[in-house]
């Protein structure tokens, strides 16, 4: 079966911790996203990658890490440089770029992180 | 900045009836829109796309572009229960910018 997989589905952190969340893809895509939800809120992005070894940062990129070694996979790193993390995050991929602008994005199932 | 505007809701339907649920957005050039249903604690799920003006129809979905009023909107008939969710508009190319959503309840 061909999809996104996030893990793990719920993660506990304490103040002052790092966390890395995982997102595989076995879609052949090259572009991969992550965003935050809040709440009642939409969807707000962190970071996005259009190519192996390469990301951008998104509109809330401030104490968050990726990178993007592998086609599959595009780890976040929630460092403790983030003042408010908790949140339900999703990873996203799409064809990318060779798509051209009709790029139709599909999600993981989310990790929802809480800080203690 | 990239707007996409949604009513939150919610938007409160009998069953078997047509539930409307709208969006506008800011940017003049934008070409790709999509709809996403997402349930509570789940993950949104892509339902329609379209990317040229007019209707686009898929079983009881039926999504209208009209980029003239910068305005796409998602048609649902006969309205089920399990229609229930939130109903995220989403716009624009390579980096779409979502809406907030609207929350849809279908009552029996």
């Amino acid at each position: 079966d061909g999809g996104i997989t996030q893990s793990p589905k719920y993660l506990f952190r304490k103040e002052g911790q790092n966390v890395t969340l995982s997102c595989e893809q076995n879609l052949n895509h090259d572009a991969m996203y992550w965003y935050r939800q809040d709440p009642g809120q939409g969807l707000r992005l962190i970071y996005y990658s259009q190519i192996v070894n390469d990301f951008q940062k998104g509109d809330i990129a401030e104490g968050y890490s990726v990178s993007r070694e592998k086609k599959e996979s595009f780890p976040l790193t929630v460092t403790s440089a983030q003042k408010n993390p908790t949140a339900f995050y999703l990873c996203a991929s799409s064809i990318g770029a060779s798509g051209g602008p009709y790029n139709e994005q599909f999600f993981g199932p989310g990790t929802r992180l809480t800080v203690l | 900045q990239k707007e996409v505007e949604q009513n939150s809701g919610p938007l409160s339907v009998p069953e078997g009836a047509i539930a409307s649920l709208n969006c506008t957005y800011s940017d003049r050039g934008s070409q790709s829109f999509f709809w996403y249903r997402q349930y509570s604690g789940k993950s949104p799920e892509l339902i329609m796309f379209i990317y040229s003006n007019g209707d686009k129809e898929d079983g009881r979905f039926t999504a209208q572009l009209n980029k003239a009023s910068q305005y796409v909107s998602l048609l649902i008939r006969d309205s089920q229960p399990s229609d229930s969710a939130t109903y995220l508009c989403a716009v624009g190319s390579y980096i779409p910018t979502f809406g907030r959503g609207t929350s849809l309840i279908v009552h029996p």
